[in-house]
């Protein structure tokens, strides 16, 4: 079955650090999205991507989706203290949807 | 406001109770889901209801009995539930194509469940 890993699984920083997360798929995707869970909130969508090579940007996040539609990644330059929550991929295929484990990001001041 | 509503917050129930979830969206959408968020573990796709058809069912047990009536609700039905069955249970709802699922998802607040 499709399967998404996601790394790391932590990642501490000092608040203007830059920060990635990546997602890898064991199939080929139509489509993938991001997600944002603050400490005791609910997953908010950031942003969908799905066109091979797709890269988007918001402010200081950028998202990218590979050329073979199997991997992404979310990258934060100069983290801030509003950046600190669990950032989940979540890969769609037809009817299969499959969220990655999450990255915890926590920023230091 | 997220335009999804999920009663009761929290709840704790015996092994041996009935319970029901119950998730209302606002947001015209015409597909819900029910999730499943256990401490470090990632998010569990329990239930797919798209157009009032269940089209996703990721073996779960039994116990767990879903329920949406129409497009704007849906219930998740507990019965003879297990301590590992504690955890925040997350509805969620999106605006899909026939035959397919990934647009955005807007999810509720949760019902933290706690089986004793």
């Amino acid at each position: 079955g499709q399967q998404v890993m996601q790394i790391p699984q932590y990642q501490h920083v000092q608040e203007g650090e830059d920060f990635t997360t990546y997602c890898n798929s064991s199939t080929t995707l139509s489509n993938i999205q991001w997600y944002k869970q603050r400490p005791g909130g609910h997953p908010v969508f950031l942003i969908q991507l799905v066109k091979s090579g797709e890269v988007k940007k918001q402010k200081r996040l950028t998202f990218q989706f590979g050329e073979a539609k199997k991997n992404s990644s979310l990258h934060i330059t100069a983290t801030q203290t509003t950046d600190v929550g669990t950032y989940f991929c979540l890969g769609g295929s037809n009817y299969k949807l499959t969220f990655g484990k999450g990255t915890l990001l926590t920023v230091n001041p | 406001e997220t335009g999804v509503t999920q009663t009761p917050r929290h709840l704790v129930m015996g092994m041996t109770n009935k319970k029901s979830l119950k998730c209302e969206q606002h947001l015209g959408h015409n597909a819900m889901y029910w999730y499943k968020q256990s401490a470090k573990k990632p998010l569990e796709l329990m239930f797919v209801y798209s157009l009032e058809e269940r089209v996703e069912n990721n073996s779960v047990p039994s116990r767990f009995s879903p329920e949406c009536p129409n497009s704007s609700h849906l219930f998740l039905h507990l019965h003879t539930l297990q301590p590992e069955d504690s955890a925040l249970y997350l509805c969620a709802s999106s605006q899909e194509s026939y035959g397919e699922l990934g647009q955005p998802q807007h999810f509720g607040d949760g019902t933290r469940l706690s089986i004793l």
